[in-house]
C-alpha cells in the first residue's frame, strides 16, 4: 500500500543530542518536504527536495539538515538538539508537477528537555 | 509573492447546520488552491484542490469548495455538518507560474468546532 512514513512518532530526548527523524514514502514521489508545527497551529516549510542529490531550505530558518540519497527517504538531522527545537515535524510527498497535492506523513513530536 | 489567509482562528457550529471555512489568497499567476485536515496527534489529510476547470470542486467527506477568482477566494463548505468534522482546516495555494517556483504556502489553520 503506497504510504508515507515517519518515525519515531514520539522522542523526548536531552540537550545537546544528535538526532535524525525518518520519513519514507512508497508513492515513488520526486518532490519531499519537512515542516516544522508547533501544535495545532501553522505549518513552516523547513527543508524541501526535488529529488536525489537535491535538497533546498524552506522559508523558516531550521538549524537542521536533510539528505536525499534515495528517493524514497528524506531523513532529517539536528547535529545538536536544544528545547528551542521542540516542536511538531511533518514529512510531506508529492508528484514532481506543480498541480500535486501533498502526501503527509503522521508526524514526529519532538521534545528537548 | 504569493500568499493565503484564513481569517477566522475558529469556527463554531452546531452538528446539522450548514459549515464554512473561509480562505482567500493572493499569487502572481494562476493559483493552485487546496484544502487539508488535521485530526489531533496526526498529519494533514487532502481533502480537495481546485487546479483547473470547473470551478466547484468536490472532495472528500462531503466537502466542497469554490474557486471565484473576482474574490481570490476558496471557502471550503459543507451542506450538514457532523461532530466528526471537529478539526483543524488548513487552506494552501501554490502559483501555478514558474516565477512562484513549486512550494506550498499553508494558511494559519481554522479550528472547526462542530457541538451535537
Amino acid at each position: 500500500e503506497a504510504d508515507i512514513y515517519q518515525t519515531p512518532r514520539y522522542l523526548v530526548i536531552g540537550t545537546g543530542k544528535k538526532i535524525t527523524l525518518e520519513c519514507s514514502q512508497t508513492m515513488g514521489h520526486d518532490k519531499m518536504y519537512w515542516y516544522q508545527q508547533d501544535p495545532g497551529m501553522e505549518l513552516h516549510l523547513i527543508h524541501y527536495s526535488y529529488g536525489v542529490n537535491s535538497t533546498e531550505k524552506g522559508d523558516l530558518s531550521s538549524e537542521s539538515t536533510v539528505s536525499r540519497i534515495r528517493t524514497e527517504h528524506f531523513p532529517l538531522t539536528l547535529e545538536s538538539a536544544r528545547p528551542s527545537h521542540t516542536s511538531q515535524y511533518l514529512c510531506a510527498s508529492s508528484e514532481l508537477g506543480s498541480g500535486g497535492d501533498q502526501y503527509f506523513g503522521p508526524g514526529t513530536r519532538l521534545t528537548v528537555t | 509573492a504569493q500568499s493565503v489567509a484564513q481569517p477566522e482562528d475558529q469556527v463554531n457550529v452546531a452538528e446539522g447546520n450548514p459549515l464554512t471555512v473561509k480562505c482567500t489568497y493572493s499569487v502572481s499567476g494562476n493559483p493552485y488552491l487546496f484544502w487539508y485536515v488535521q485530526y489531533p496527534n496526526r498529519g494533514l489529510q487532502f481533502l480537495l484542490k481546485y487546479i483547473t476547470g470547473d470551478n466547484l470542486v468536490k472532495g472528500s467527506y462531503g466537502f466542497e469548495s469554490e474557486f471565484n477568482k473576482s474574490q481570490t477566494s476558496f471557502h471550503l463548505k459543507k451542506p450538514s455538518a457532523l461532530v466528526s468534522d471537529s478539526a483543524l482546516y488548513f487552506c494552501a495555494v501554490r502559483d501555478s507560474g514558474n516565477t512562484g517556483g513549486f512550494k506550498t504556502i499553508f494558511g494559519a489553520g481554522t479550528r472547526l468546532f462542530v457541538k451535537a
